[in-house]
């Protein structure tokens, strides 16, 4: 049974950092990607970021490219998005979902972790 | 970038009725187009990949059609469970999703 749990969500005043993690288990962690996914209150989800199986590939959406970086350390089955710069706008839940490539070899996000809020405020 | 435009943005409905949601890619993403559910405090379901293919466990009510720019997510007969937020998700070229479409109780 696939789990993620996110941790690490807190208030943080703009222009500080804040490290959120996701533990994963249940699947061959080594084997696969992730990405974080946010939604601010009462808004909809907005794609974040992107790290693959191997740590070789990372992409991020263009209002946090810059600030925020991914990474995993497969020792302790665990995702890592490092936020710095953070601004108002960034005070969302913030979820990690597993990549699943689909038959054409496209990823997709499919079992989802619970969501760790993060909010941005002096 | 590729841009997702999902409409209707609130939907009125009554079980059993008939639902349709569409979405628009701003350029051609072949079939590469997921539908999601979700409720509130909770994350995101998947119920449909690649435009057409229902994932296991959702159910035989729930379609999606489409191909190109133009997709459509169609639930035959509405279901109390069913009222929720839909998205879509454009997984061509990175990844956009749509901004949402609120299903609530006529």
């Amino acid at each position: 049974q696939v789990q993620l749990v996110e941790s690490g969500g807190n208030v943080v005043q703009p222009g500080g950092s804040l490290t959120l993690s996701c533990a994963a288990s249940g699947f061959t962690f080594s084997n696969y990607g992730i990405h974080w996914v946010r939604q601010a209150p009462g808004k909809g989800l907005e794609w974040v970021a992107f790290i693959n199986y191997d740590g070789s590939k990372k992409y991020f959406g263009d209002s946090v490219k810059g600030r925020f970086t991914v990474s995993r350390e497969d020792s302790k089955n665990t995702f890592y998005l490092q936020m710095n710069s953070l601004r108002a706008e960034d005070t969302a839940v913030y979820y990690c979902a597993e990549d699943v490539r689909d038959s054409s070899g496209y990823g997709l996000l499919d079992y989802w972790g619970q969501g760790s809020l993060v909010s941005v405020s002096s | 970038d590729i841009q997702m435009t999902q409409s209707p943005s609130t939907l009125s409905a009554s079980v059993g009725d008939r639902v349709t949601i569409t979405c628009r890619a701003s350029q051609n993403i072949k079939n590469c187009l997921a539908w999601y559910q979700q409720k509130p405090g909770k994350a995101p379901k998947l119920l449909i990949s690649k435009a057409s293919t229902l994932e296991t466990g959702v159910p035989s009510r729930f379609s999606g059609s489409g191909s190109g720019t133009e997709f459509t997510l169609t639930i035959s007969s509405l279901q109390t469970d069913d009222f929720a937020t839909y998205y879509c998700l454009q997984n061509f070229g990175y990844w956009t999703f749509g901004q949402g479409t609120k299903v609530e109780i006529k």
